[in-house]
């Protein structure tokens, strides 16, 4: 039968919908969390980052927000695009000790 | 077009070959690093180099080598590898270490072993 981790959680919005992407992270003393793009063939692309002492940070078009209390973080991407379609990864950095989650495929329908 | 280039971009090798990836970056970071990365997978850490000395190494076979002959060159030497040593292998590079930052990553070289 199939193992837990061979297929990646996935994600399907429609194009100008908004996205939302769950991370839950594993250590409380973590502080400082990334996320990532990963289009197909490419390497991780960084997209926004956050540190422990926020809880919510802007860029263009997305926003992280951190929530210490339940070890979760979410990106939050608006008006979401056909070319927004790739494998997200969170991850948290804890004593130099940086961990990927295990990612999150989004589509976007036309 | 990524800041790190990495090359081969793919690498078909038998077990008892020896080959290397090389990885370069011209962005003045002092700090790069290793990931291998399963299809499905999260990129997982293999080495670090923070001004040029190995700083972790996440006990990694031997049959992997790293190399940092400068700042801007990453070398990964490969001998006797496995069929499971196949994967996608990824370099990286921030401003230093620790890594409170975003590490830049190239696209990587897919490794095959036959």
């Amino acid at each position: 039968g199939e193992s837990v981790g061979l297929h990646l959680p996935t994600l399907s919005v429609q194009e100008g919908d908004n996205s939302i992407i769950n991370c839950a992270y594993s250590n409380s003393a973590s502080d400082y969390f990334i996320w990532y793009k990963q289009e197909s063939g490419k390497g991780p692309q960084f997209i926004i980052d956050i540190r422990s002492n926020m809880d919510k940070r802007q860029g263009q078009r997305v926003t992280v927000l951190l929530n210490k209390t339940v070890k979760h973080l979410s990106l939050q991407i608006a008006a979401t695009q056909p070319g927004d379609s790739a494998v997200y990864f969170c991850a948290e950095n804890n004593n130099n000790d940086m961990r990927f989650g295990a990612g999150t495929r989004l589509t976007v329908k036309p | 077009d990524t800041e790190v280039t990495q090359t081969p971009k793919h690498l078909v090798m038998g077990m008892t070959n020896k080959k290397s990836l090389k990885c370069e970056q011209h962005m003045g970071h002092r700090a790069m690093y290793w990931y291998k990365q399963k299809a499905k997978k999260p990129p997982e850490l293999m080495f670090v180099y923070s001004y040029e000395k190995l700083s972790i190494n996440e006990s990694v076979p031997s049959r992997f080598s790293p190399e940092c002959p400068n700042s801007s060159l990453l070398n990964l030497h490969l001998h006797a590898l496995q069929p499971e040593d196949s994967a996608l292998y990824l370099c990286a590079s921030s401003q230093d270490y620790p890594v409170n930052q975003p590490q830049h990553f190239g696209d990587g070289t897919r490794l095959s072993i036959l």
